[in-house]
């Protein structure tokens, strides 16, 4: 089946830092998402973003389907960014069941 | 609109004791999911749905039942607990294969 790989596992950022997180996967997807996971344990949907730029606020995403990698861009980090990232995704053969990385852990220090 | 709730936030039971995760959504959504995080392991799979009446296994189902009567409810049945199974829970739901994904708070279980 379908790899991912998230990269760094972790990353510790000053408030005001960019910072760039990279999914790689193996195979051809139509479904990608990026999360985040905060320090309270509550998942947020960020992005669906299967092909293509997306940005919304600090955020912006962008899938490179043919070179199979998604990055995720956070601009001027804020302490509220810290958690988890987490991307997920599928492809044609098996859309049912999304597969997921084991995510970047980000801190953001004030 | 209340999005995915499930219901209790809280649980510890004994070895041996059944319980029953619920969750329900209002967004007329397709597909519902349940997965388990565990510390180092990302989210698992549990059993998923992809309309009422069909349901599926993921990648870590034993010991776990589900059922899907209704479009909106798919709640998540421990046979005989495990301390094996102390986890925190999550159920989800979407669309359809390839629509953003939603998230339940979550469940925090311990099982003594």
């Amino acid at each position: 089946g379908i790899q991912v790989e998230q990269s760094p596992p972790d990353l510790i950022l000053q408030e005001g830092a960019n910072s760039t997180l990279r999914c790689n996967f193996s195979d051809s997807v139509n479904n990608l998402q990026w999360f985040h996971q905060n320090p309270w344990g509550q998942l947020i949907n960020l992005f669906y973003i299967p092909s293509g730029t997306k940005q919304n606020g600090r955020l912006s995403a962008t899938t490179v389907a043919t070179e199979r990698y998604s990055l995720l861009y956070i601009s001027s980090s804020q302490t509220t960014d810290s958690g988890v990232y987490f991307c997920a995704l599928s492809n044609a053969g098996n859309n049912r069941k999304l597969i997921w990385g084991l995510g970047t852990s980000l801190a953001v220090n004030p | 609109n209340a999005g995915v709730t499930q219901t209790p936030k809280f649980q510890v039971l004994k070895t041996g004791q059944s319980m029953t995760l619920q969750c329900a959504q209002d967004m007329n959504h397709e597909y519902m999911s349940w997965y388990r995080q565990d510390p180092g392991m990302g989210l698992r799979l549990i059993h998923y749905s992809v309309g009422a009446g069909i349901t599926d296994q993921g990648e870590v189902p034993n010991g776990y039942n589900v059922s899907r009567s209704t479009t909106e409810d798919f709640p998540l049945r421990l046979l005989s607990a495990a301390p094996s199974q102390t986890s925190v829970y999550f159920c989800a739901s979407r669309s359809g294969a390839n629509e953003k994904l939603f998230f339940g708070s979550g469940t925090q279980l311990s099982v003594l």
